[in-house]
């Protein structure tokens, strides 16, 4: 059984900290991991991707990938308010492309004014 | 716009009454797929299709059915619903084979099985 696995939370963490978001994957064939973020009764929004070991930086988000401990993170500089949400961790294993996406059960995270 | 559409958006049905839920997307693309989303257990994939006339089961396909006969629609089948099918569900679709291409999700649609 593929899973992706996650802290449920809740993480909280004051206004303008790094919020630290821990995914880890069972298959190693997956190629490619997405973060996503949803706030209540919505819909996923795509943060984030990697396919690649090391890190990827996107304004205040960095995703980090270390495939060989199957491990994935997502650190969140200068945490808002407005990102208040829970973030979910997928992976994929059709190479760029997302079928067959194997989502976690998302961390909530909280900022605190 | 791009926009990926469900409906019904909330549904209260009753057991064994068949119902389907319509996902339509105008961006032309190839993948499409549906989630079901409940509390604890995350996002699992019911279903997913490649292309036009290719569908593939997901994580959870009991119960469900789907076809694509069309490459912008994707609907979802409830041949006979169960109140273990009370969730959200979301439509989702993207791009084939580009590397970190957005996934577009729906709205999501609330169906409660009474």
């Amino acid at each position: 059984q593929k899973e992706v696995e996650q802290n449920s939370g809740p993480l909280s963490v004051p206004e303008g900290a790094i919020a630290s978001l821990n995914c880890t994957y069972s298959d190693r064939g997956s190629q490619s991991f997405f973060w996503y973020r949803q706030y209540s009764g919505k819909s996923p929004e795509l943060i984030m991707f990697i396919y690649s070991n090391g890190d990827k930086e996107d304004g205040r988000f960095t995703a980090q990938l270390n495939k060989a401990s199957q491990y994935v993170s997502l650190l969140i500089r200068d945490s808002q308010p407005s990102d208040s949400a829970t973030y979910l961790c997928a992976a994929s294993n059709y190479g760029g492309s997302q079928g067959n996406l194997i989502f976690g059960k998302g961390t909530k995270l909280s900022v605190k004014p | 716009e791009a926009q990926v559409t469900q409906n019904p958006r909330y549904l209260i049905t009753v057991t064994g009454k068949k119902l389907t839920v319509t996902c339509s997307q105008n961006m032309n693309h190839e993948y499409m797929s549906w989630y079901r989303q409940d509390p604890g257990l995350g996002l699992r994939q019911i279903y997913y299709s490649m292309n036009v006339e290719v569908t593939d089961k997901g994580d959870v396909p009991e119960g469900y059915k789907v076809s694509r006969k069309e490459k912008r629609n994707f609907p979802l089948i409830l041949e006979s619903p169960s109140p273990n099918q009370t969730s959200l569900y979301f439509c989702a679709s993207s791009i084939r084979g580009d590397s970190g291409n957005t996934i577009y999700f729906g709205e999501g649609s609330w169906l409660t099985v009474v």
